[in-house]
């Protein structure tokens, strides 16, 4: 069954230090999201990619956060510098529709991140 | 913009009886509706959609969720709880090509 990869699993990385998370999506999904997920909330989207271009990423904190999704198939979350606050789970998520409002998302393993 | 509210931090259920675990939302169109379940370290799982059609959904696991559109709500249900049905349950809504935006979750419990 094709799934949505994600690594690292897990990170622990000081503050102030640089962080990257990988996503490759499901072959032939389009759509490609970003999640982040505090403990004990729900996710909440960073950042929406359509092939290789953003469609939304109104809740990035741009100022240390950057994604990419060069050639619209995998994707990276980048994290610079990294504060205290950033320690939560990171969800990579993909879907087949083309901004079509129907189609469920497909998510990975998420990469947990505790900033020290 | 669309909005989804879970009103319960937690739900207990004995094993064997009936689950309902509850969701309301708040859009200005048709909305698009969904059910995730995540387990401990994992990411969320597909459990089921309403998008048109058919009020009462079948899903994943033997759950289903009705819609109803005049009370805004979309509770998730099932007829006889397991213990390994104990998982955190997030709601979702999407109205048109807008984000999808998440619960904050509801933590069930089944007690054997």
């Amino acid at each position: 069954e094709a799934e949505v990869a994600q690594s690292p699993r897990y990170k622990i990385t000081e503050k102030s230090q640089a962080v990257a998370f990988w996503c490759d999506p499901i072959s032939g999904h389009a759509t490609l999201y970003w999640y982040r997920q505090i403990l004990g909330q729900g996710p909440e989207l960073l950042v929406q990619f359509q092939d290789e271009s953003v469609v939304d990423d109104s809740q990035l904190p741009k100022d240390r956060f950057s994604a990419e999704r060069l050639k619209g198939v995998d994707s990276t979350l980048k994290i610079q510098p990294a504060e205290l606050g950033d320690s939560a789970m990171y969800l990579c998520a993909s879907s087949a529709g083309q901004r079509t409002g129907t189609g469920e998302l497909f998510f990975g393993e998420g990469s947990r991140l505790t900033v020290l | 913009a669309q909005s989804v509210a879970q009103p319960e931090d937690q739900v207990n259920v004995a094993e064997g009886n009936p689950l309902t675990v509850k969701c309301t939302y708040s859009v200005s169109g048709n909305p698009y509706l969904f059910w995730y379940v995540q387990y401990p370290n994992r990411g969320l799982q597909f459990l089921l959609k309403y998008i048109t059609g058919d009020n009462l959904v079948k899903g994943s696991y033997g759950f289903e969720a009705e819609f109803n559109k005049s009370q805004t709500s979309f509770h998730l249900k099932k007829p006889s709880a397991l213990v390994s049905d104990s998982a955190l349950y997030f709601c979702a809504v999407r109205e048109g090509d807008d984000k999808i935006i998440f619960g904050k979750g509801t933590r069930l419990h089944i007690l054997p």
